[in-house]
């Protein structure tokens, strides 16, 4: 049974860091592209960060996130990461975590139940 | 930078079919993908590259990708189908995925 759980979420103060990881169970993880996506209370998805199957060389970020957040992977504990740095209140949201499909980088037919993530004084 | 515009809600009565767009300069060159999310619950995938179906996905879901619109069309509409739904794609010119605004679907 495929399965991934986002854990991590927790309320932040701005300016401080926060690691959400993801656990993936059911699949072979390392065969996957993974990524991020969020969606702030009452909006829409967006799209956070993108990292290549293997060895996750490659990663590609969302503007809003660029330079702050970096996404990683462990594949000998089945795991993505998201460190999220210098936190602002408008990256409060929920974290879901997906795969992608092979030989696709957008298409996530797997997704966790995600992660809430609050940013605030 | 690429956008993806989708209305934001559209309302059908049971058993009409209902079609919700994604409007994208060229999007016809690219592959959509469609998730439908209900209140509470992670986005679930139900079509991918244009107009292809997940496993588990009603055949009364179907879409397709032409010009500048990508199209999700549900026929025979129960209840079931409220939900918020989004389309998504790869901006190759700028190495960012995208999604729609997305648009919720209400059953009148």
């Amino acid at each position: 049974q495929v399965k991934l759980v986002e854990s991590g979420g927790d309320v932040v103060q701005p300016g401080r860091s926060l690691r959400l990881s993801c656990t993936a169970s059911g699949f072979t993880f390392s065969h996957y592209g993974m990524h991020w996506v969020r969606q702030a209370p009452g909006k829409g998805l967006e799209w956070v960060a993108l990292i290549s199957y293997d060895d996750g060389s490659q990663q590609w970020y969302a503007d809003s996130v660029k330079g702050r957040f970096t996404i990683s992977r462990d594949n000998s504990k089945n795991t993505l990461f998201l460190h999220m740095n210098s936190l602002r209140p408008e990256d409060t949201a929920m974290y879901y975590c997906a795969t992608l499909q092979v030989g696709s980088l957008a298409a996530s037919d797997r997704w966790g139940q995600g992660a809430l993530v609050t940013v605030s004084s | 930078s690429y956008v993806l515009t989708q209305p934001p809600s559209v309302s059908v009565a049971p058993g009409q079919t209902a079609r919700i767009t994604c409007g994208g300069k060229n999007i016809g060159t690219k592959s959509v993908h469609w998730y439908q999310q209900k209140p509470g619950q992670a986005p679930v995938m139900v079509v991918y590259d244009d107009s292809d179906r997940p496993s588990g996905i009603p055949e009364r879901l179907s879409g397709s990708n032409s010009g500048n619109t990508a199209t999700l069309s549900i026929s025979r509409v129960e209840a079931g189908d409220e939900a918020d739904y989004y389309c998504q794609v790869w901006d190759s010119s700028t190495d960012h995925q995208l999604f729609g605004g997305g648009t919720k679907l209400t059953v009148l």
